[in-house]
């Protein structure tokens, strides 16, 4: 049964650490989404890749975030410095694009706690 | 711009009670529609899905038919179990086939009583 597998599941870490966010994807699947969610702005696409090559990073902010594919079986998102504002659920998703729709396969998520 | 509104939950239901759950879209173009639900401590899950005006997806019983007229893809289940507790979520694809990106709702919270 395959999964797409991330971790940590929890992080609790204080302001100013570096967070890392590791995401393993489906086998096969060539494109892959961070997500976060929180109560107050829902669910946020902050960037995805396809082929391991960034198509859209416009919902991240870029002076403390990035994302990286540094192989087809990992994706991972950091936060440098982190901020008690991003606490939230952050997903990995993956899927297989082709012609017309691609079905998005969800991570368990990390939730991630800066006090 | 795009954009997926959703009725405003939390939702609150009886075992085999009728299930609606609103959503309307705002899109430039001919979107996608999706329903995806997600279950305490899980990522989401695709439930069902409909790709042009008039289909109807449908999936573990629920329903839901994209309506072009009224930019509309109400989610429904004639009789809920106290299984479906979850959070649902109403989502739009957009963009061409080389950038493919889903726009969420905000969720809507569903809890089923015994």
């Amino acid at each position: 049964d395959a999964r797409v597998t991330q971790t940590p599941r929890h992080k609790v870490t204080e302001m100013g650490q570096e967070v890392t966010m590791r995401c393993q994807p489906i086998l096969g699947h060539n494109t892959v989404f961070w997500y976060r969610q929180t109560m107050m702005q829902g669910l946020e696409l902050l960037a995805y890749f396809r082929n391991r090559a960034p198509l859209d990073d416009s919902g991240m902010p870029k002076d403390r975030f990035s994302a990286e594919m540094p192989d087809a079986t990992l994706a991972t998102l950091k936060i440098q410095p982190s901020e008690p504002r991003d606490s939230a659920v952050y997903f990995c998703a993956s899927g297989f694009h082709k012609a017309g729709w691609n079905e998005q396969f969800f991570g368990p998520g990390t939730r991630l706690t800066v006090l | 711009g795009n954009s997926v509104t959703q009725m405003e939950g939390p939702v609150t239901l009886s075992e085999e009670a009728f299930l609606t759950i609103n959503c309307t879209y705002t899109a430039t173009g001919y979107p996608s529609l999706f329903w995806y639900v997600q279950y305490p401590g899980e990522g989401l899950q695709l439930l069902l899905k409909a790709t042009k005006a008039d289909d109807k997806g449908s999936n573990k019983g629920f329903e839901a038919t994209y309506r072009k007229e009224t930019t509309s893809f109400h989610l429904e289940k004639g009789s809920v179990q106290v299984s479906d507790s979850a959070v649902y979520f109403c989502a739009l694809c957009v963009g061409d086939q080389g950038a493919q990106k889903l726009v969420f709702g905000q969720g809507t919270r569903l809890t089923i009583n015994p």
